[in-house]
């Protein structure tokens, strides 16, 4: 079974469009959480920490849901420059896990 | 300058040859990892290291072996290629501060292996 597991899309959505990813983690001992991006044939990027109470970074807002093991990222007011892969990421004993991966494209 | 570097950025090798990727960061973090990247398969841990004397294998480390050779540098060797090794490889470290320790990766190694 998968530490991490993610629907890999691809999610097509219009500029302006409101888009969620959602990301399921196995091990109830996870510690810390993040959300990455990666563009394409590049290395991945923070983009941001996820904290248990939720946080907002701009169009950005990210939930952990420590009960149902859920971690999601909201996005607002699409862009074109979003289109990117999203990366989920656990970390448990100072390992990270990364999920596969959740291919956006905005289209114009 | 980029805080964490990889060479070569691009290689072609064949079956059975030694190569070895190198990785250096100006970070000054402790904690440093090996991980390849197929299609589908995301990322994945071959080995990891939290200080010079300490190296662990991850998920898949047959047929790797690092060195880490100071804080700064930490080589990941593929001792006879074979073409499933094809993929992309990174190089990340974190530190080891407490609370959300986050990850930085190097600008990745395409290896070819014919």
């Amino acid at each position: 079974r998968k530490e991490v597991e993610q629907d890999p899309g691809p999610f097509n959505v219009p500029e302006g469009a409101t888009v969620a990813f959602n990301c399921t983690y196995s091990n109830s001992a996870s510690q810390s959480f993040f959300w990455y991006r990666q563009d394409c044939r590049k290395e991945p990027k923070l983009l941001m920490s996820v904290y248990s109470s939720g946080n907002e970074d701009g169009r950005f807002t990210a939930q952990l849901n420590r009960a149902s093991q859920y971690i999601s990222l909201l996005i607002r007011d699409s862009k074109l420059s979003d289109s990117a892969t999203y990366l989920c990421v656990v970390n448990i004993n100072s390992q990270f896990y990364f999920g596969t991966g959740t291919s956006l494209t905005v289209i114009p | 300058d980029a805080d964490v570097t990889q060479t070569p950025r691009n290689r072609i090798t064949k079956t059975g040859k030694r190569i070895m990727l190198e990785c250096s960061q100006t970070k000054g973090h402790d904690r440093m990892y090996w991980y390849r990247q197929d299609p589908g398969l995301g990322l994945r841990l071959i080995y990891y290291s939290f200080d010079v004397k300490d190296i662990n294998k991850g998920e898949i480390s047959d047929g790797y072996s690092v060195s880490r050779q100071a804080q700064a540098k930490f080589s990941l060797s593929l001792e006879s290629a074979i073409p499933n090794q094809t993929a992309l490889y990174f190089c990340a470290t974190s530190d080891s501060g407490q609370g959300l320790y986050t990850q930085y990766f190097g600008p990745g190694t395409r290896l070819l292996v014919l």
